[in-house]
């Protein structure tokens, strides 16, 4: 069973271009996680997705930022016009029930660099 | 809401001496608690969880956790370090309800001198 796939693993960007990435979670799993790890500080809670909704974005910038979950096809975080401060790691997870106490198995992250 | 704080975001210890990196929460529901350990470029991998059955959670690669309601702690431990623990360790508090995502704290990294 492979795990979560994210690609690209890493992405440079220059301001103001648009930044894709993409979040395959593990097979049987329908509920996927997007977190956002600035350097040196922790993992930060950005959307919850289940197929085609978005259940909880409290954590996602009001601007620029977008998530989807299609019925077919990877998740995908968008990230519009970009600027330094959103250079990051990104991290996806996925779990199979959704419930609080659900494992959460994250994939390999996504470094993206603003130039 | 929750919350998470790790004391000392440094930990360095000898190999074969005793690992303690320290986790409290606090949450207004009884919480599950997670234990992540990140090596360099890479995800998270969970080493343990607590959701309830037992205080004492014994998890992968020799560590264990031990639950404290009374001090909100989730303290990890391993007797003996080894020099492949070296990593970053994040624990992490979710209130339980569906879909709740987990909120970390701000990790700790350990190191281990030969």
């Amino acid at each position: 069973n492979a795990g979560v796939m994210q690609n690209p693993r890493h992405l440079v960007r220059r301001r103001g271009q648009e930044a894709r990435l993409r979040c395959s979670p593990m097979k049987g799993h329908s509920h996927v996680y997007w977190y956002r790890q600035l350097p040196e500080e922790g993992l930060k809670f950005m959307v919850y997705l289940q197929k085609e909704n978005i259940i909880d974005e409290s954590g996602m910038p009001k601007e620029r930022f977008s998530a989807e979950f299609p019925k077919e096809g990877p998740s995908i975080l968008r990230i519009q016009q970009v600027v330094r401060g959103d250079s990051a790691a990104y991290f996806c997870a996925s779990s199979p029930l959704g419930g609080g106490e659900d494992e959460q198995y994250f994939g390999p992250g996504t470094r993206l660099t603003v130039t | 809401a929750q919350s998470v704080t790790q004391l000392g975001s440094h930990v360095s210890v000898s190999e074969g001496a005793l690992v303690l990196l320290r986790c409290n929460y606090s949450s207004s529901v009884p919480p599950y608690l997670f234990w992540y350990v990140q090596y360099p470029n890479q995800g998270l991998q969970l080493l343990l969880k607590y959701t309830s059955a037992a205080t004492l959670v014994k998890g992968i690669n020799g560590f264990e956790a031990e639950f404290k309601k009374s001090e909100t702690s989730f303290h990890l431990t391993k007797p003996s370090a080894h020099m492949s623990d070296a990593a970053e360790y994040f624990c992490a508090v979710s209130e339980g309800h569906a879909g709740n995502m987990l909120t970390f704290g701000g990790g700790t990294r350990l190191m281990v001198k030969p």
